[in-house]
C-alpha cells in the first residue's frame, strides 16, 4: 500500500522562527491533508491540497503531486503552534486516509 | 454548523470487557470512519460506513465492529478488550465520494484498559 513519510520527526523553534515540514508519499494520490493535532487530542484540519499552494495566516502548504511531495510552511511561530502535525493522504475513492508518523513541533517562548 | 462529535470523551475499561463508542457526524455528511490512534503513532484506519454498510476495512480483527443508524451516526464496539487496544479513537466524517471532499475529525474518545 501506499507508504506515506514525513519529516523532520522532532522539531525545536523559539517563537518567532520560521520551519518547513515536509511529507513524501509512494503513489498517486486524490487527497492530501494536513492536520494540527492539539494536546487534547483533536486533529484539526489546516489544509486539503492535493496539489498546488494554500496560504492561511502564517500557515500555507505546497503539494506537488508528480513529485509525490508536500510542504508545509509555518512562520513567525508562536507557542499556540506547538503540536504535532499530521500529513495524511488519500489513495482511491474510498476517503481512508493514510497518515505520516507526524512532526513533533515545540514553540519555546 | 455542529461538527464531528464523539462519546464519551474518556473511559476505562478491564480486560476481556467490551466497550461501545459512539460517533455524530457533521451536518451533512454521510460517511464516517474510525480510526485508532496508539501513542506516539499517526492514526490507523479501522473500517468506513456508509448508508449502513461497512465499505471498507484495515487491518484490525474481527473484534471490531461496528453499526451505522440511518441518521448517518455510527457505534464502534470492541470486544474481549486487550491491554494493546488502549489509544485514541477517532471518528472522521466525509460526504460520500464528493472531489475536493474534506474531512473532518472528531475530539475523540480515550480508551484505557486496565
Amino acid at each position: 500500500g501506499i507508504q506515506v513519510e514525513q519529516s523532520p520527526p522532532d522539531l525545536i523553534l523559539q517563537e518567532g522562527a520560521n520551519s518547513t515540514l515536509r511529507c513524501n508519499f509512494s503513489d498517486s494520490v486524490n487527497n492530501l491533508q494536513w492536520f494540527h493535532q492539539n494536546p487534547w487530542g483533536q486533529l484539526i484540519n489546516l489544509f486539503y491540497i492535493p496539489s498546488g499552494t494554500k496560504q492561511n495566516g502564517r500557515l500555507s502548504a505546497t503539494t506537488v503531486a508528480t513529485e509525490r511531495y508536500s510542504l508545509l510552511y509555518i512562520s513567525s511561530s508562536q507557542t499556540t503552534d506547538s503540536g504535532v502535525y499530521f500529513c495524511a493522504v488519500e489513495a482511491n475513492q474510498g476517503g481512508k486516509l493514510i497518515f505520516g508518523q507526524g512532526t513533533e513541533l515545540s514553540v519555546k517562548p | 454548523d455542529a461538527g464531528v462529535t464523539q462519546s464519551p470523551t474518556h473511559l476505562i475499561k478491564t480486560r476481556g470487557q467490551q466497550v461501545t463508542l459512539r460517533c455524530s457526524p457533521k451536518s451533512g455528511h454521510d460517511t464516517v470512519s474510525w480510526y485508532q490512534q496508539a501513542l506516539g503513532q499517526g492514526p490507523q484506519f479501522i473500517f468506513q460506513y456508509y448508508e449502513e454498510e461497512e465499505r471498507q476495512r484495515g487491518n484490525f480483527p474481527d473484534r471490531f465492529s461496528g453499526h451505522q443508524f440511518p441518521n448517518y451516526s455510527s457505534e464502534l464496539n470492541v470486544n474481549a478488550l486487550l491491554l494493546g487496544d488502549s489509544a485514541l479513537y477517532l471518528c472522521a466524517s466525509s460526504l460520500h465520494r464528493l472531489i475536493g471532499n474534506t474531512i473532518y475529525f472528531g475530539e475523540g474518545s480515550w480508551l484505557t484498559v486496565v
